[in-house]
């Protein structure tokens, strides 16, 4: 069983839409997280969530929201979305805040 | 807020060799240090990690070793296989009500055979 899952694993999109990324989490983790990876590689936190609760926003545009229908499920909605929004997002979850953290497959998202 | 500095981006080394990767860290609460392996198109896999209150943890051929003093924490990998060419990511948290992990900006280990 795949411990934290996310989908689409690609998404290509015209710029303006707005679309939303899924993931689920299986081990039971109170928090969960959503990190973006740019062409250079680098990880950088965008939002997490502790017991449905936002606890960080690291200054992310506000086109980009998070949604929590549950402990297991955190979800990435992104509207009017620019080129500049290409890369890798990645979902984690990990037992408490900035604990040992478990990473999703990653989503390939490319804005044309 | 914390900062993670990470060196080298690169490596290169021969089969067999070692790897030494290094992280420097900013907050002085920082009490965890991860690292992470992320292999081509996958997402980044916990390798092995430390607390604050341990200066050297080893599995098997990965060791990290921790100078709280000094804020600074290094991945070691001994006898290198083409297997371990991945990047490599070094991480602090300081895991309170603020707690996130903070990244380094990655390491890219290339092991020629």
């Amino acid at each position: 069983d795949t411990a934290v899952s996310q989908t689409p694993k690609y998404l290509v999109t015209q710029m303006g839409n707005d679309k939303s990324i899924k993931c689920e989490q299986n081990l039971g983790h109170d928090t969960m997280y959503w990190y973006k990876q740019d062409s250079k590689k680098f990880l950088k936190i965008m939002f997490s969530y502790n017991n449905k609760e936002l606890i960080i926003n690291e200054t992310v545009p506000n086109r980009f929201s998070p949604k929590s229908p549950d402990k297991a499920h955190l979800n990435l909605h992104i509207n009017s979305l620019e080129l500049g929004d290409s890369a890798v997002y990645f979902c984690a979850s990990s037992p408490q805040r900035g604990g040992k953290a478990f990473f999703g497959q990653g989503t390939r998202l490319t804005v044309v | 807020g914390e900062n993670v500095e990470q060196h080298p981006s690169t490596l290169s080394v021969q089969e067999g060799d070692s790897a030494v990767i290094k992280c420097t860290y900013s907050d002085s609460a920082s009490n965890y240090f991860p690292w992470y392996k992320q292999e081509l198109g996958k997402g980044p896999q916990l390798i092995i990690d430390i607390r604050s209150n341990v200066g050297e943890k080893k599995d098997q051929r990965i060791a990290v070793t921790l100078n709280k003093t000094a804020k600074h924490f290094s991945l070691h990998i001994t006898e290198t296989q083409p297997e371990d060419s991945a990047v490599y990511f070094c991480a602090a948290s300081n895991g309170g009500s603020q707690g996130n992990l903070i990244f380094g900006k990655g390491t890219k280990l290339s092991v020629k055979p």
